[in-house]
C-alpha cells in the first residue's frame, strides 16, 4: 500500500477482555516494528520482525501481548486480559530492511486502546 | 542502555522566529539520531537523521540540526518558524543492531 494503515484506529474495551490490533506495512518493507506509546511520552518498542521471524520481543511488557506475522506482510499484537495500564497509543512501522540501523522506519496512525 | 531527553515538554515560538529543540542523548558509543514529528491525528513522520558523516544535516520544511558529541547533543533548529510547524517533536537514538530509543517529546506552538 501507499503507507503504513492500522486497525482499528480507536478501540475501548473493559478490563479482561482481549484484544488484536491489525498493522498493514509498506508492501515492499521487509521490518516491521511495534511500539507502545502512553499519553505524553514517546513511542516505546515493544518487538519487531524481519519477514515473518521475530528475532526482538524484549519489549513486550508481559506475556499478555503477543505479536505475529505469519506471512511477513501484515502484523497483529494480541494482548490477553488487559489491565487499565495498558491504555496507549500503539505504534506500528515499517522499513525497507532492518540492519544497520539507519532505515526510515514509516508510521502508521495508530491504535488509541483505552481498557475500562 | 541507551536514553534520550528533550528538555521542554513545551515550546513557544512567535511566527517568524527561531525554533530550538533541544535533544540529549546517553550513550558510550554515538547512535543514529534521528528527529519525528507527530501531527494531530497522523503518524510519526521523519524529518532528518544523523547516520555519519557531516554534523550538520538539513531535513524537510527547512528544519536542520547538528550533531555534537562533546555535548551528546542534537537540537533541532529552524530559522524561522511558520503556523504549520505546530506539532509534538520527537528525538530518537539507534545504536547499531539495537532498537529505537524515542524521547519524550516536545510540543511546539506558534503564535501569530
Amino acid at each position: 500500500g501507499a503507507g503504513v494503515s492500522q486497525s482499528p484506529r480507536y478501540k475501548v474495551t473493559k478490563r479482561g477482555q482481549d484484544v488484536t490490533l491489525r498493522c498493514d506495512p509498506i508492501s515492499s518493507h521487509a521490518t516491521l516494528y511495534w511500539y507502545q506509546q502512553a499519553l505524553g511520552q514517546g513511542p516505546e518498542f515493544l518487538t519487531y520482525f524481519n519477514y515473518e521471524a521475530q528475532p526482538d520481543k524484549s519489549g513486550l511488557p508481559s506475556d499478555r501481548f503477543s505479536a505475529e506475522r505469519p506471512e511477513g506482510s501484515i502484523s497483529t499484537l494480541t494482548i490477553q486480559r488487559t489491565e487499565q495500564r495498558d491504555s496507549a497509543m500503539y505504534r506500528c512501522a515499517s522499513s525497507l530492511a532492518g540492519s544497520g540501523g539507519t532505515d526510515t522506519q514509516y508510521f502508521g496512525p495508530g491504535t488509541r486502546l483505552t481498557v475500562l | 542502555a541507551q536514553s534520550v531527553t528533550q528538555l521542554g515538554s513545551h515550546v513557544s515560538v512567535s511566527e517568524g522566529a527561531l525554533v530550538l529543540l533541544r535533544c540529549n542523548y546517553s550513550s558510550s558509543v554515538p547512535p543514529y539520531l534521528f528527529w519525528y514529528v507527530q501531527y494531530p491525528n497522523q503518524g510519526l513522520q521523519l524529518l532528518l537523521k544523523y547516520t555519519t558523516g557531516a554534523t550538520l544535516v538539513k531535513g524537510i520544511n527547512g528544519f536542520e540540526a547538528e550533531f555534537k558529541k562533546s555535548e551528546t547533543s542534537f537540537h533541532l533548529t529552524k530559522p524561522s518558524a511558520h503556523m504549520s510547524d505546530a506539532a509534538e517533536y520527537f528525538c530518537a537514538a539507534r545504536g547499531y543492531g539495537q532498537n529505537f530509543v524515542f524521547g519524550p517529546g516536545t510540543r511546539l506552538s506558534v503564535l501569530p
